[in-house]
């Protein structure tokens, strides 16, 4: 089956730092992607990983563990902005690769 | 270069009427994903189709729903006679050739059914 869970919900400070986690079960893999969506938005793309480890982008990076079948999405120097929902989705293999989302982890900003 | 353009933005229909959603891809994206995004859910894969080709439609209910991406012109996400339950958000994606992880997303269309 095809199973991709994170948490609902989330807090945080301006100014701190948050993880959101991602566990995924899928029959195929071919990279896990972290997107962020405004409310009323489309998903914006942040990160791709498909090899073990880390990868940075500015406050944003991303972290996957294919053995664990794990990946976590790090904000660092939250903004208000950066209240969001955060999917985090797996690139199925086969032949039509499709993205297989979890439901979004809605992040909220607090001063 | 314009991104993945849907349209409309919102649409409103009553039940039973028909609903057309269009989705233009990026240019010299051939692939195209369409999701639904039902509220206070992720978003959930429907069909993935190449120009004149539906390669997965795993995803599409059995009835009622049909997608098409014509030689020329947008792809169009066609649901008739719709219910309450249609009621979601609608995204398109568009990849070149063999590079989904290229994918981007349009604005998406909210279709509210009265």
């Amino acid at each position: 089956g095809q199973n991709i869970d994170q948490p609902t919900e989330m807090t945080a400070t301006e100014g701190a730092i948050v993880q959101i986690n991602c566990t995924y079960q899928t029959s195929g893999f071919n990279g896990l992607f972290w997107y962020q969506q405004h409310a009323g938005e489309a998903p914006t793309f942040l990160s791709y990983n498909v090899l073990d480890g880390l990868e940075e982008k500015g406050r944003f990076s991303s972290f996957l563990s294919r053995s664990k079948g794990y990946s976590y999405l790090l904000l660092k120097e939250l903004q208000m902005k950066d209240s969001a929902s955060y999917l985090c989705a797996v690139l199925g293999g086969g032949a039509t690769n499709k993205l297989i989302f979890g439901t979004g982890t809605l992040l909220a900003v607090q001063p | 270069n314009a991104g993945v353009m849907q349209n409309p933005r919102h649409l409103v229909r009553r039940r039973g009427q028909e609903a057309r959603l269009r989705c233009s891809p990026m240019k010299g994206h051939s692939h195209v994903y369409w999701y639904r995004q039902l509220p206070e859910e992720g978003l959930k894969f429907m069909v993935y189709l190449q120009k004149e080709n539906i390669i997965d439609e795993s995803g599409m209910p059995k009835e009622r729903f049909s997608a098409e991406f014509p030689k020329e012109g947008p792809s169009i996400l066609r649901i008739q006679q719709v219910v309450r339950g249609d009621s979601a958000a609608y995204f398109c994606a568009s990849s070149p050739p063999d590079r989904q992880t290229e994918a981007f997303f349009g604005q998406g269309t909210r279709l509210t059914v009265v």
